[in-house]
């Protein structure tokens, strides 16, 4: 079954401080990519991260980080020094196949403290 | 070209009409999805496009449900005689599949329909 599991509905975080969001996966492909979008309150779907599953390097964009443990089949992400501007619902997902449609998570909502 | 768009951003229909949704691509992009999105959840695959062929369809897109995309340029979704259970934002993602290896795909605002 292809399947994305985020097991933290909601999440909060103090802003400067981090935070982890977790998500595993489930599928039979051997080629496929991981992705984390942000999803904010009335606003479109944003990428925030990719990862390629043949890599064994974790992705990293700024201050966004994943830890990819694929024989584990997780997929984590790690906002450092958040931002006001990072409260938003992040949704876990990866392609695979050839029609590459994206299999989602139910996604975390993510609250920043001032 | 800035982006995906799709019109109208909200639409509110009574139970019985059709509605009709369009979405335009980044110029360049050959691929075409459509998701539903309900409150609290996940993005939901319904269809999708290369160029003008529609290749697969979800379970989820009833014989209500009608995707076209003319040319291999914007697309419409129709639904006809709505139903409650329609109500959801429907978004639109366009990528290439050829010279980006992870075919990523970029989003429109979505257009949120209200089945009253």
């Amino acid at each position: 079954a292809q399947t994305v599991t985020q097991s933290q509905p909601e999440m909060s975080v103090q802003e400067a401080e981090t935070v982890t969001l977790s998500c595993t996966y489930d599928t039979s492909e051997s080629d496929y990519y991981l992705f984390w979008y942000k999803q904010p309150p009335s606003r479109q779907m944003i990428l925030v991260i990719r990862q390629e599953a043949y890599k064994q390097q974790n992705a990293t964009e700024n201050r966004f980080s994943v830890n990819f443990q694929k024989a584990a089949k997780s997929f984590s992400l790690k906002i450092s020094d958040s931002q006001l501007g990072d409260a938003a619902m992040y949704f876990c997902a990866y392609n695979a196949g050839n029609n590459r449609k994206l299999i989602w998570g139910l996604g975390t909502s993510l609250a920043v403290n001032p | 070209d800035t982006g995906v768009s799709q019109n109208p951003r909200h639409k509110i229909t009574k139970r019985g009409q059709n509605v009709t949704f369009r979405c335009d691509p980044i110029s360049e992009h050959n691929r075409l999805y459509w998701y539903r999105q309900t409150l609290g959840q996940g993005p939901e695959f319904l269809t999708y496009f290369q160029n003008e062929a529609q290749l697969e369809k979800s379970r989820l897109l009833s014989d209500r449900f009608s995707a076209e995309r003319p040319k291999g340029s914007f697309s419409t979704l129709e639904i006809q005689r709505t139903e409650q259970g329609d109500s959801a934002m429907y978004l639109c993602a366009s990528s290439l599949n050829v010279g980006q290896p992870s075919y990523e795909q970029y989003f429109g605002p979505g257009t949120r329909l209200t089945v009253t």
